[in-house]
Formats: C-alpha cells, structure tokens, sequence
C-alpha cells in the first residue's frame, strides 16, 4: 500500500535551516510528483510546490521562492524539502502528498510539525 | 491567484441530517475542483476530484458538484465519523490554493 513516511518534529532557531524528509513506499516513486503543502491556523493550507522525482524538475509557489527548495533521491524514493532563514511565521505542518495527475493529492504524509523559537 | 471562498466556517448537524458546504473561485476553474476531509489530528484525505468523481473507498453518501466558479459537497445523512474539516482545492492553475475550511460537528 502507498505511504508516504515523514521525519519527526523539528524545533529551530531563527535564521536557520531545515530539511524534511518524506519516503515513499508501495509505488514506483518516479510515477508521481510530489507536493509540499503548508498548513497553520491562522493561514490554512497553502500550496508550497511540486517536483517530478524522474527529472528532479520543479514548480514553485511565488510567495516561496527563496524559502523552500524541493530535491528527491531517487535510490531511498526520498523526497526533501529544505526551508531555509527561518522565522517564527514558518512555524506549520508540513505535508508531503502525492500527485494524483490532475493536480490533486490522493496520499499523504503524516505531518511535520515545525517550530522556529529562540 | 485564484481564490477559493469556502462556506460555511463551521456547521453543526444532527445524526442522519443531509449538509452542503460551498466553494466559490474567483475565477472559472472547469470543474479542476477536490474536496478533502482532515480529521483531527490526522493528515487531509481526498473525497472528490474533478468537482463530482467519487475517490476510490470514500462512502456514496459525499457528493460534489458544480461548475464555472460554484462548486459543493454534500454529505447525504450525517454519520459520526463525518465530524471533521473539509476543504475544497482548485487544481486548474498553479498555484493551487485552497478554501478555508468548513468545520462539521455533530449536533
């Protein structure tokens, strides 16, 4: 069955960087894209961008260009997501979910929760 | 960007009782239009794609419709496990965006 496994909870400092993980298991990884979505309380789900694992090609959400960088390891069936000077408002959840063609997500990951405090 | 306009915020119904949210783009999305349920504490999971077509396993009592910038979801006799928040999605043009969010609770 599809899973898409993501890495634990982070607690970072302003200014700083971070990278989540998300594997995929049950399918042919380079079958589909993958998303990155974003997800608070007050702002909702915001869609973060899209990478094809087969060509490493990518799409991004203006509002974050310069702040996320989408990457894949096709050998682990890895997806990466690098944001970087972070602030307090990237403090989210962060999802990774599958491409189901058509531009809509039909699996999931688990959630990341991501703080950025001093 | 297209903006998704989703109502109600919040929507309390009894065991049983049919609701409908709605999902309004600020621009015509030809039915590029999905509906998610996210359970508390759990990640969202896709109910409806291309504004009507049912997911794999999601029950016959959701439904989607709609066209141009109007679309909805209806849940046709509220069951426990309903109690959740749902979002629409346009997935016409980048970048995909998303309502709001309608919380459902059980009455």
């Amino acid at each position: 069955q599809v899973q898409l496994q993501q890495s634990g909870a982070e607690l970072v400092k302003p200014g700083t960087s971070v990278k989540l993980s998300c594997k995929a298991s049950g399918y042919t990884f380079t079958s589909n894209h993958m998303n990155w979505i974003k997800q608070t309380t007050g702002q909702g789900l915001e869609w973060i961008g899209i990478i094809n694992p087969g060509s490493g090609g990518t799409s991004y959400n203006v509002k974050f260009k310069g702040k996320a960088t989408l990457t894949v390891d096709k050998s682990s069936s890895t997806a990466f997501m690098q944001l970087s000077s972070l602030t307090p408002e990237d403090s989210a959840v962060y999802y990774c979910a599958r491409d189901y063609g058509g531009r809509r997500f039909d699996y999931w990951g688990q959630g990341v929760m991501v703080t950025v405090s001093s | 960007d297209i903006q998704m306009t989703q109502s109600p915020a919040s929507l309390s119904a009894s065991l049983g009782e049919t609701v409908s949210i709605e999902c309004l783009a600020s621009e015509g999305i030809s039915n590029d239009l999905a509906w998610y349920q996210q359970k508390s504490g759990k990640s969202p999971q896709l109910l409806i794609y291309a504004a009507s077509r049912l997911q794999d396993g999601v029950p016959s009592r959701f439904s989607g419709s709609g066209s141009g910038t109007r679309y909805s979801l209806k849940i046709s006799g509220m069951q426990p496990e309903d109690e959740a928040d749902y979002f629409c999605q346009q997935s016409y043009k980048y970048p995909l965006t998303f309502g709001s969010g309608t919380k459902l609770e059980i009455k």
